[in-house]
């Protein structure tokens, strides 16, 4: 239980265009899907919180017309980086919360962007 | 605010090995949930435990247990007979129970990346 897929798992385009990335819960509604980035051997950011119905929470110094969200439903929630430039490459990936009340985060495998 | 601190940032240890990955919090909150989770090299984070702050039993799991002490604001990691399969970053994180906002955020440490050796 307790499934979270993420996709693509790599993506390679070009400067300027935009990429959709998907986070799906499998086995569980979840209200909240947090979205994360991460560089190389470092720790986690916190880009946004997703809520189901509402608008995202970005947290500071995160564009949020660059990384767009949307979570139109329980179980899929939707990142994306628009006009994507080369400082945007980087390892994206999102988590789930389950509604259960024991407040765990489940996460995704994560997407590599290569923006060239 | 809460901040979360794993002053080990590469440990080797030889396969059969046991091994500890120390956790260090600071929050101001009253109540609050600790975790582990273990990335390995294909990225995914795998949820490992969750320990909420009313509860200092240490528990234990196969080889892996894990100790937390409220009076030291620690929640260390102990793998016994370490796998070369156990090599991964594990990142220990910290969020509050009761969230006014509703968003539970978790609060990440650096990451330990555990290097098992055959």
């Amino acid at each position: 239980g307790a499934v979270v897929s993420q996709h693509p798992s790599r993506v390679i385009c070009k400067s300027g265009t935009s990429v959709k990335i998907e986070c799906r819960s499998l086995d569980f509604q979840a209200t909240t899907m947090f979205w994360y980035r991460q560089f190389p051997k470092q720790s986690l950011m916190l880009m946004a919180t997703s809520n189901e119905g509402s608008k995202a929470t970005y947290e500071q110094g995160v564009e949020k017309d660059k990384f767009l969200i949307n979570h139109a439903s329980l179980t899929l929630s939707t990142l994306t980086v628009t006009s994507a430039h080369p400082e945007d490459s980087s390892f994206y990936i999102c988590s789930a919360r389950d509604t259960d009340g024991r407040n765990i985060q489940y996460f995704g495998a994560g997407t590599r962007l290569s923006v060239l | 605010a809460q901040k979360v601190t794993q002053a080990q940032t590469e440990i080797s240890v030889v396969e059969k090995e046991d091994v500890t990955l120390d956790c260090v919090y600071e929050t101001r909150d009253t109540t609050y949930y600790l975790f582990w989770y273990k990335q390995p090299p294909s990225g995914e984070l795998v949820f490992l435990i969750r320990r909420n702050s009313f509860d200092e039993q240490n528990e234990i799991s196969g080889r892996y247990s894990w100790n937390f002490q409220k009076s030291t604001s620690s929640f260390n990691f102990t793998i016994t007979a370490s796998q070369v399969v156990d090599s991964a970053v594990y990142f220990c994180a910290l969020s509050e129970i009761y969230s006014g906002a509703g968003s539970y955020q978790l609060t990440f440490g650096k990451g330990t990346k555990l290097s098992v050796i055959p």
